[in-house]
């Protein structure tokens, strides 16, 4: 979507590795959110953040998720010994006013 | 938790007609209600968005209602076309957080 960028957009990885997803809100908001959509589901809440600090982590899954915003701007997910039950779009958001997704990162684990 | 569920899964409708798009969630003290689109492999598109303290919104062919003592929104389509195709979906905003539904898929057909 137009005023966030997410990179990479496609990402194979195999099972155990890590992977970084990026997040560039590009004009800048101090509200920065991270969802993940599986397959036929809407997107569920991972983290927000407001500035650099995360505002409430309450939805990542496990420990192997975290996610830093170290100067209030870009946004990284990381994810550790990747499972297949990570595949997902991984989706991002700024928010205030309204709301601009980015078109998301496909992660597929094999 | 908030739960939010959209009725139906799936909607095929030929060109011309009036579509019309169901919302339910749980938690009623919600912040605002939006509708987003999506295409397929892209992200959301923000269509219209209800403040808690109003009883819908209207742009364009689209309208959307919302009752939030009862729980529920309605999204119309006049007139559909097939550039309508695509999921649409519903989402509430509490706790800074949105919670979305499936989607509903919408098939118009020329």
């Amino acid at each position: 979507g137009a005023g966030v960028s997410q990179t990479p957009s496609n990402k194979v990885t195999e099972k155990g590795k890590y992977v970084e997803l990026r997040c560039d809100p590009i004009s800048g908001h101090t509200a920065l959110y991270w969802y993940r959509q599986s397959l036929g589901q809407g997107p569920e809440f991972l983290i927000y953040f407001q500035g650099t600090g995360a505002a409430d982590d309450s939805g990542l899954p496990n420990d192997r998720f975290f996610a830093v915003r170290p100067e209030g701007s870009v946004s990284t997910l990381k994810i550790q010994r990747t499972e297949r039950g990570d595949s997902a779009v991984y989706l991002c958001d700024k928010a205030g006013p309204g709301y601009t997704f980015g078109s998301g990162t496909r992660l597929t684990v094999v | 938790k908030q739960e939010v569920t959209q009725i139906p899964a799936a909607l095929s409708v030929p060109e011309g007609e009036n579509l019309v798009l169901n919302c339910s969630f749980t938690d009623s003290a919600i912040y605002n209600l939006q509708w987003f689109r999506q295409d397929p492999g892209k992200g959301l598109t923000s269509l219209l968005l209800i403040q808690s303290s109003q009883r819908e919104q209207t742009s364009g062919r689209l309208n959307a209602s919302l009752d939030k003592s009862s729980g529920r929104s309605t999204l119309y389509i006049a007139a559909s076309q097939p550039g309508d195709s695509a999921t649409y979906l519903c989402a509430v905003l509490n706790d800074y957080k949105l919670s979305f539904g499936a989607g509903t898929t919408v098939t118009v057909r020329a």
